[in-house]
């Protein structure tokens, strides 16, 4: 069964500065991996996603994520972080192949924490 | 656009009283799933379902069951509720990639 794990529960960053939120996923199958955004007391916002193709997916806000599949990772991106990224951020992965539906697992989440 | 609708924002019920969450989609996805979100512990599947009549235990579907008798609606089931099934339930749909999701429901058992 899929797993995702987070690697960072919470993240500091001062504002303009860039920043990484970490996710590894279990298995090396043919996946969908999905970044949502969690703004506070607001539902879940799909950020970014990888279907097939290239590796470096972009989203909205100027995120972007790259998928390693040796590495089996999806790490997300910004170059310079704004208040308004304070939030908490989720990665998620589904097995494409799956005959059954697409079950989405996902990781604990990371809290991003923009300082002035 | 795609809407995902839970029936309650809010609910407080009683321990022990059966209790019905809601959820229902406008986009004729496959896919359904129903979520509980705590502090420190992300997403938890509770149940999928990935079509009429059929579902999987997710991770975490003990005193849950679930019921989908038409395509657009997904039923999440607390037999039997308890206080430590006071969280957040978030519905979810999908065609086969990435979900959508309403807006969770919170519910409160004491």
């Amino acid at each position: 069964a899929q797993s995702v794990t987070q690697l960072d529960s919470q993240v500091p960053v001062f504002e303009e500065a860039p920043v990484e939120l970490r996710c590894n996923y279990s298995s090396s199958v043919s996946v969908y991996l999905f970044w949502y955004v969690q703004y506070p007391n607001q539902g879940l916002q799909l950020l970014l996603k990888y279907l097939s193709g290239s590796t470096l997916v972009k989203g909205i806000n100027g995120f972007e994520a790259e998928f390693n599949k040796s590495q089996t990772s999806f790490h997300l991106r910004k170059p310079s972080v704004h208040i308004s990224d304070t939030a908490e951020y989720f990665c998620a992965v589904s097995d494409r192949l799956s005959e059954y539906g697409n079950k989405l697992v996902f990781g604990a989440g990371t809290i991003l924490r923009v300082k002035s | 656009d795609v809407k995902v609708t839970q029936s309650s924002r809010y609910l407080v019920k009683r321990t022990g009283e059966k209790v019905f969450l809601e959820c229902v989609q406008d986009m004729d996805h496959e896919n359904m799933f129903w979520y509980r979100q705590d502090p420190g512990l992300g997403l938890r599947l509770i149940y999928f379902s990935y079509d009429v009549k059929m579902k999987e235990k997710g991770d975490i579907p003990e005193g849950y069951s679930v019921s989908r008798e038409k395509k657009e609606r997904f039923s999440l089931i607390l037999e039997s509720a308890s206080t430590n099934q006071t969280s957040m339930y978030l519905c979810a749909s999908s065609p086969r990639t990435e979900a959508f999701f309403g807006q969770g429901t919170r519910l409160t058992v004491v």
